[in-house]
């Protein structure tokens, strides 16, 4: 599976938009991109994934370049809940194996 | 509809004591994980079924046993704890597709000490 790169941390301000980035330079033809997101102690939990077309659900929109070899997470209006670690996670179709990195830790200012 | 749930919460453990922890999960799911999780680390795959009776190793696998006789359990046995097996231990299931995406849903998680 592709290696991802994130930055290990990010300021927001509360109401503002949230935009995550993650390099996947080696990404092949037939790997999704994941982001799951961790709430201090708890379960990782599951945002959003895409293929090559950006997507879009209630909680966030992903945005894949064209050459797929990044993306960006968005989410369009951060609130103090939505402080986590933030994972991007890239597998092969078909694949349940998620490799995790360090993720990105998000903090959303008041 | 309770997703995936794992017991105990919380456990602690002497050197050499054995344990189960337990996941089972009410969405029929056919593929069932654990996952460990270190301090300041991303999760590790331990074990992981894509079915009844079927099991393989992940990332981490040493000093752990799984079994997996019906859909919705996959119990994770540590046979003789020792104190490197100190973590937070997560269950995640999903459908298993053998092709496309296959999104994973996480227990609460289960922390072990292990003195």
């Amino acid at each position: 599976d592709a290696k991802t790169t994130q930055p290990t941390s990010m300021d927001c301000a509360e109401g503002r938009a949230a935009n995550l980035p993650c390099n996947h330079s080696t990404i092949s033809g037939n790997e999704y991109v994941y982001w799951y997101r961790q709430i201090h102690s708890q379960g990782p939990q599951y945002i959003i994934h895409g293929l090559k077309n950006n997507e879009t659900n209630e909680m966030a929109s992903l945005i894949i370049t064209e050459d797929r070899k990044s993306s960006t997470l968005i989410l369009p209006h951060a609130t103090l809940r939505d402080t986590a670690v933030y994972y991007c996670i890239v597998t092969q179709g078909g694949s349940e194996k998620l490799v995790f990195g360090k993720g990105t830790k998000l903090t959303v200012n008041p | 509809n309770a997703g995936v749930t794992q017991t105990p919460k919380f456990q602690v453990l002497k050197t050499g004591q054995s344990m189960t922890l337990q996941c089972a999960q009410d969405m029929n799911h056919e593929y069932m994980s654990w996952y460990r999780q270190d301090p300041g680390m991303g999760l590790r795959l331990i074990h992981y079924s894509v079915g009844a009776g079927i099991t393989d190793q992940g990332e981490v696998p040493n000093g752990y046993n799984v079994s997996r006789s019906t859909t919705e359990d996959f119990p994770l046995r540590l046979l003789s704890a020792a104190p490197s097996q100190t973590s937070v231990y997560f269950c995640a299931s999903s459908y298993h597709r053998i092709s496309g995406a296959n999104v994973l849903t996480f227990g609460a998680g289960s922390r072990l000490t292990v003195l």
